[in-house]
């Protein structure tokens, strides 16, 4: 069953501080990784297409990477702006119609 | 400004009154999807359209209709809706092909059916 775990479920970090976000996926045959981002009340933005592993991307104070099983989104330096919920979403390449998400990261950054 | 619009943005209800949730987009794009965010769970997929008059099941489709009639509209039915579909619902839309499917995401829909 193709399945999508996002860890941690929230993440407080003091602005400045750098972590990374998980995304742990199970599909059969992955054909594209999605990285989105969502504010309160809003619906998801994208960020980034992960196709093949070893792949990384960058946007500003993101960088996005990629591996057989996972995938991280690293935030450095992060600022209060940062604060949101990051949602992660994989596409199969047997039904490129078909998209599968996480339940997503609560990122909080504290001035 | 490219964009997906969706109405109404908050509706109320009671079981079994027929609703339908529009949506549309002004980027000319092939694929459109409608996917329900509840807590826990995250966004999980009803059902999409690959184009004008194709349309199939996602994971959670149940309950619901869709038809794809004009390539900017794809309008989300309800014929008999329940409780257990009170949730936050997103339409969404991207270009096809080998390198894109990037979603834009409209500003959702909450439902609440009492």
């Amino acid at each position: 069953e193709d399945q999508v775990t996002q860890s941690p479920e929230a993440l407080r970090l003091q602005e400045g501080e750098s972590s990374s976000l998980n995304c742990s996926y199970t599909v059969s045959g992955l054909r594209g990784l999605f990285w989105y981002r969502q504010d309160p009340g809003k619906g998801p933005e994208f960020l980034f297409t992960l196709y093949s592993a070893g792949e990384e991307k960058e946007k500003e104070r993101l960088k996005a990477t990629l591996t057989k099983k996972e995938s991280f989104l690293h935030i450095t330096a992060p600022k209060p702006e940062d604060s949101a919920t990051y949602l992660c979403a994989v596409q199969a390449r047997y039904n490129f119609n078909k998209f599968y998400f996480g339940s997503g990261t609560k990122l909080n950054v504290k001035p | 400004e490219a964009q997906v619009t969706q109405n109404p943005r908050y509706l109320i209800t009671v079981t079994g009154k027929k609703l339908t949730v529009t949506c549309s987009q002004n980027m000319n794009h092939e694929y459109m999807s409608w996917y329900r965010q509840d807590p826990g769970l995250g966004l999980r997929q009803i059902y999409y359209s690959m184009n004008v008059e194709v349309t199939d099941k996602g994971d959670v489709p149940e309950g619901y209709k869709v038809s794809r009639k004009e390539k900017r509209n794809f309008p989300l039915i309800l014929e008999s809706p329940s409780p257990n579909q009170t949730s936050l619902y997103f339409c969404a839309s991207s270009l096809t092909g080998l390198m894109t499917y990037e979603q834009y995401f409209g500003p959702g829909t909450r439902l609440t059916v009492t």
